[in-house]
């Protein structure tokens, strides 16, 4: 069975930084593309980064360039994304999934709540 | 950037229902569209790839179509599971979504 587990969310002031984590099982990691896609509260979906199989080359929304760095542990079959400079709009409910087009496995979810 | 319209917002309609959903983008994406069912408190799961392709385990009453920059989601005979949001996404250049419909009773 394929399994997303995503961790790390939770509340951080504005500048404060958070480090997600998503443990993969159930299929070979290290042979898909992955993403973070996250979904603000009430509001639509927004992808936010993705990376290669082999986390060779990273892609990010122009809202979270230069702020958040995805990465990935393909002996861990793990997958992070390190978010710092944190801003109240990134409030959101952030998921990992995979594919490298369209995304067809995807975790529960982890909350990240930016407030002072 | 792509920019994914979704059309209506909001829906309403009865079990048995044929529903029409309508996702327009702002340039042509040819096939490049997916679309997704998300219900309350859970994530969004794949209905349709590659514009018109049922993803595996996906009921049939599910169908995609278009082309370009204009597609359709439609329901054929709406059951009670099918009350959710659906969004349209596009993979032609980055991923962009729709802002969502939501198909409620």
């Amino acid at each position: 069975e394929v399994r997303l587990v995503e961790s790390g969310g939770g509340l951080v002031p504005p500048g404060g930084s958070l480090r997600l984590s998503c443990a993969a099982s159930g299929f070979a990691f290290g042979s898909y593309w992955m993403n973070w896609v996250r979904q603000a509260p009430g509001k639509g979906l927004e992808w936010v980064a993705g990376t290669k199989r082999d986390g060779g080359e990273t892609y990010y929304a122009d809202s979270v360039k230069g702020r958040f760095t995805i990465s990935r542990d393909n002996a861990k079959n793990s997958l992070y994304l390190q978010m710092n400079s944190l801003r109240v709009e990134d409030t959101a409910v952030y998921y990992c999934a995979t594919g490298e087009y369209y995304f067809y496995y995807w975790g529960q979810g982890t909350p990240v709540t930016v407030s002072s | 950037d792509i920019q994914m319209t979704q059309s209506p917002s909001t829906l309403s309609a009865s079990v048995g229902d044929r529903v029409t959903i309508t996702c327009r983008a702002s340039q042509s994406i040819s096939s490049s569209l997916a679309w997704y069912q998300q219900k309350p408190g859970k994530a969004p799961s794949l209905l349709i790839y590659a514009a018109s392709s049922l993803e595996s385990g996906v009921p049939s009453r599910f169908s995609g179509s278009g082309s370009g920059a204009e597609f359709t989601l439609t329901i054929s005979g709406l059951q009670p599971d099918d009350f959710a949001t659906y969004f349209c996404q596009q993979y032609n250049g980055y991923w962009t979504f729709g802002q969502g419909t939501k198909v409620e009773i």
